[in-house]
This record gives C-alpha cells, structure tokens and sequence, in this order.
C-alpha cells in the first residue's frame, strides 16, 4: 500500500463550487506538506503543518485553506474555486530529516475547474 | 521572481551515457539543494541532495555537483538507463525558512535505448 494517499485522483468542478482534497499518510510523520504544480512553474507550496496544532501559510495560500484532522491526515479546501485553480495538487509528508523538507509525496490529484 | 531555473525543460541521451541536468538560483541565501524524479501519474521522489557546505554528493549512479560561487548545481547520471527517463526538478530552501522548498520548472529526461 502507497504510505501517502491522495483523493480523490482526478477531479472536475465547476467555478465557485467547494471541494476538498485529502491527504492520509501512514509514516507517521509529523510535517505535511500541500503543493500545486502548474506548467512550467515547478511546484510552488500553498500550507504545511508541523504538527496537528500547527499550521502555516505557504506562498501561495490565497483561495485555498487546510485542516490537519489527525497526525495522519491533512485536507486542502478550495472555498471557491475559480479557474486558475485548476492544476495538479500533490501532499507531502517529512519526518524532519533531510533538512525538515519534504521527501515523501503522494501520487497527485489532478484538479479542473471549468 | 524565479529563483531556482532549470533552463533546459528536456533532455535526450544515449543509453549508457552521461545525463547532465543544469540547475541555477539567485538567492544566496539558499543552503540546501535537492533533487527529484517524476515518472507520468506519480508523485516526486527524493532522489539526492547535497548542503552548502559541500561541493559534491555521491549516490550510486548519481552525483550532483554544487557550484556557489556560480549559484549553479548539476546532477549527473552514468551511465544513463531508460529507467531514467523522468522528469527531475531541483529544489532549494534555507536553514531560517521553515523547511520552505523552491522549486525549479523541471527537466523532462529521455534515456533512449
């Protein structure tokens, strides 16, 4: 079994419709990670959480929110989706090594919004 | 601002030869480089990394090269396999910046048998 789910895989709304994507690892790791990659931007961060009580904004956070459930568990939001939302959205998991960034990542969700 | 670039988005190779991917950055700050693979439908994988303190690192078939005064990084593979052929993108971050990861747009790797 994949240590980082994501679901759903593939995902198509329309505009101002919310949806949530979820994250489950069984690492057990303490940091989680929620990035988007779009077309030559590479992967940009939108939140991460060190801890279930601890969470923080990335670069991109506008329109997006997260919950962290449990230590295993880790959702992103969109409130409202709009267009440019529309992107592959991986969750990533760290257990502090390799300098606290994220080494383990989830298959992706591939998002579009109409 | 793009401060980590990958200037070649593909790269086509030999089996058996050399894959040289190029990676530059502008922020000085950065202390920490990576890199990691991509196949179709998956998630990145951690593949190397390397400090600031060091100029070279060393896995196996994989070396990544660390050049600062030119703000430049490099991963080499020999020899190539077509197992390889994936997209790999670098990433940096700095020690202060809450293990905050900037990536670079990626370089799309063909091993051709």
């Amino acid at each position: 079994d994949a240590d980082v789910t994501q679901t759903p895989r593939n995902r198509i709304t329309k505009t101002g419709k919310r949806i949530m994507l979820e994250c489950s690892q069984t690492k057990g790791h303490d940091r989680m990670y929620w990035y988007r990659q779009d077309p030559g931007l590479g992967l940009r961060l939108i939140y991460y959480s060190f801890d279930v009580k601890d969470i923080n904004k990335g670069e991109i956070s506008d329109g997006y929110s997260v919950s962290r459930q449990a230590q295993a568990k880790f959702s992103l939001s969109l409130e409202s989706a709009i267009p440019n939302q529309t992107a592959l959205y991986f969750c990533a998991t760290s257990d502090g090594g390799l300098a606290g960034v994220p080494a383990f990542f989830g298959p992706g969700t591939r998002l579009t919004v109409l | 601002d793009q401060q980590v670039k990958q200037n070649s988005p593909s790269l086509s190779v030999q089996e058996g030869r050399i894959s040289i991917l190029n990676c530059d950055y502008t922020n000085s700050m950065f202390d920490y480089f990576l890199w990691y693979k991509k196949y179709p439908a998956e998630g990145p994988t951690f593949l190397i990394s390397i400090s600031s303190i060091k100029d070279k690192n060393e896995d196996g078939r994989f070396t990544v090269f660390l050049n600062k005064s030119a703000k430049h990084l490099s991963l080499h593979i020999v020899p190539s396999q077509p197992g390889d052929s994936a997209v790999y993108f670098c990433a940096a971050s700095r020690e202060t910046s809450g293990s905050r990861l900037t990536f670079g747009e990626g370089t799309q790797l063909t091993v051709n048998p």
